[in-house]
C-alpha cells in the first residue's frame, strides 16, 4: 500500500451500535488526524495525534475516541453511534506536528458512515 | 478561535475562462499558513496551493494562483484557463504555526465547468 488507507469505504450502522473506523498510513508520518465532513461545514477536526502514544481533542470530539498504539494506525471509535454522526470521515497524516514550512497533510479516501 | 468563511456555495465557469473563489478568515495570529484543497467527485482531498503569511508574494501553481491580502484577511483562489477536470469542491483552510498542524476549513465552494 502507498499513502493512507481507510476501512470500510462505507457503512450503514444502527443507532446505539459501536463502530471503529480504521486508518493506516505507510509514510511513517508522526502526526495523524480524523476529520468529519458535512455539507456546508467543510472538514472539522475530531481528534489528532502528534506522535505515537499521544492523542488530543479537536473541534468536535464528543462521541468519539481514538488511540495511537503505533506510528501507522489511528483508529476512530464511535462507542454508541447516533444519527448526528452520519458523515464522511477522513483520516490524514503529516510528517511533523512542528511549525515547519511544509507539514502538508495527506488525506485518505474517506469512509461514508450512515447511522440510522 | 479561528474561523474560515467561503461565501460562495457554488460558482460556474465556462471552459477556458477564469474563475475566482473567495475566502476570508479570522485570526489573532500573525504567523500562519493558508491552503486551498480540491475535492473532486472521487472524494480525494488534493492540496492545490499553499501560502505562508509572512511571504508577500502571492503563490502560484500552474493555472492556480492566489490573491493574499493579509490586512483584509482575504485569500482568494484564481483558476485560469478552466478545464473540465477542475470541476470539484474547493476548500480554503488555515493553520496557525503556533497550533501545531491542525487545519481549520471553510465550508467549501463547488465549481462547475461548462464545456
Amino acid at each position: 500500500i502507498a499513502g493512507i488507507t481507510q476501512a470500510p469505504t462505507s457503512q450503514i450502522l444502527a443507532a446505539g451500535r459501536r463502530m471503529t473506523l480504521r486508518c493506516t498510513q505507510d509514510m511513517r508520518h508522526n502526526a495523524m488526524y480524523w476529520y468529519r465532513q458535512d455539507l456546508g461545514l467543510g472538514l472539522r477536526l475530531i481528534h489528532y495525534s502528534n506522535t505515537a502514544g499521544t492523542t488530543g481533542k479537536g473541534e468536535v470530539p464528543d462521541g468519539y475516541s481514538v488511540s495511537r498504539a503505533n506510528t501507522d494506525d489511528f483508529p476512530l471509535t464511535l462507542a454508541s453511534a447516533v444519527p448526528s454522526q452520519t458523515s464522511v470521515y477522513f483520516c490524514a497524516s503529516s510528517d511533523s506536528f512542528g511549525q515547519g514550512a511544509k507539514n502538508e497533510q495527506f488525506f485518505g479516501p474517506g469512509t461514508r458512515l450512515t447511522v440510522l | 478561535a479561528q474561523t474560515v468563511t467561503q461565501s460562495q456555495p457554488e460558482m460556474s465557469v465556462q471552459e477556458a475562462e477564469t474563475v475566482t473563489l473567495s475566502c476570508t478568515y479570522d485570526t489573532s495570529e500573525s504567523d500562519y499558513y493558508l491552503f486551498w484543497y480540491k475535492q473532486p467527485p472521487s472524494r480525494q482531498m488534493i492540496l492545490v496551493i499553499r501560502q505562508e503569511a509572512y511571504k508577500q508574494q502571492n503563490a502560484t501553481e500552474n493555472r492556480f494562483s492566489v490573491n493574499f491580502q493579509k490586512a483584509a484577511k482575504s485569500f482568494s483562489l484564481k483558476i485560469s484557463d478552466s478545464q473540465l477536470g477542475d470541476a470539484a469542491m474547493y476548500f480554503c483552510a488555515y493553520r496557525a504555526k503556533a497550533a501545531g498542524n491542525k487545519l481549520t476549513f471553510g465550508g467549501g465552494t463547488r465549481v462547475l465547468v461548462k464545456p
